[in-house]
């Protein structure tokens, strides 16, 4: 079945670039996303990238995706306090029900 | 653009009591919108998808005379939790999706209701 997992916790230093990581097991996936949410919130679409593609760059977001291994990351350059928050990598289809299937979530802790 | 509303945020209710729980999309028209639930902690899991106009498709283990799910328009879904338990206390976040030629958009996600049962 299908299945996304990801680390639990990260904290990185004010300043210092964050990389949170992301394993997926459908490779029949043709979207994958990152959202964003802050503590009682919902989410926030950070990026997404097709998956016919290696690397995607929007601001301080670089997203990049090794579809042999099925593994996405995400970077965060500049990381602020502002961007502590859980980060979720989803992946989607384009079957008829459009589903997301989230990972577990990566809590990112930005320390001053 | 692309604003999902949900009400109430936050609800408290006794247990055997119901409660609906509404989401709606402000400016634009959702053809499909989905229900996901989140523990604390946790990732939000699928509950149900639907369509204006038709029955919700539920997600496999998630009991559908217990979690009613009704799109009576374009723009507003609710999703009511029957003779709610303390069991079913969780963070209830929406999502609705649009779709332009047969494509569809991207998920815009609701704030999410809280909702707690004493």
């Amino acid at each position: 079945g299908e299945d996304v997992e990801q680390s639990l916790f990260l904290s990185v230093r004010e300043g210092d670039s964050s990389v949170i990581n992301c394993t997926y097991t459908d490779s029949s996936s043709t979207y994958l996303y990152w959202y964003k949410q802050e503590p009682g919130a919902g989410l926030q679409l950070l990026t997404y990238i097709f998956s016919n593609m290696d690397m995607k760059q929007d601001q301080r977001l670089t997203v990049l995706l090794n579809k042999k291994d099925k593994h996405l990351s995400l970077r965060i350059a500049d990381t602020q306090t502002g961007d502590s928050a859980i980060y979720f990598c989803a992946e989607g289809g384009m079957d008829s029900s459009y589903k997301l299937i989230f990972g577990s979530g990566t809590r990112l802790l930005v320390r001053p | 653009g692309a604003v999902v509303s949900q009400h109430p945020s936050w609800v408290i209710c006794k247990s055997g009591t119901s409660v609906k729980i509404e989401c709606r999309s402000l400016d634009f028209q959702a053809t499909t919108m989905f229900w996901y639930r989140q523990f604390p902690k946790q990732s939000l899991m699928l509950m149900a998808t639907s369509n204006e106009g038709s029955k919700a498709t539920y997600e496999q283990g998630v009991e559908k005379d217990k979690f009613l799910i009704n799109h009576a328009s374009l723009t507003l879904s609710t999703l009511t939790v029957t003779s709610a338990h303390p069991e079913d206390s969780s963070f209830y976040i929406c999502s609705a999706q649009t779709s332009l030629a047969g494509i569809p958009s991207e998920q815009y996600f609701g704030p999410g209701t809280r909702l707690t049962v004493t």
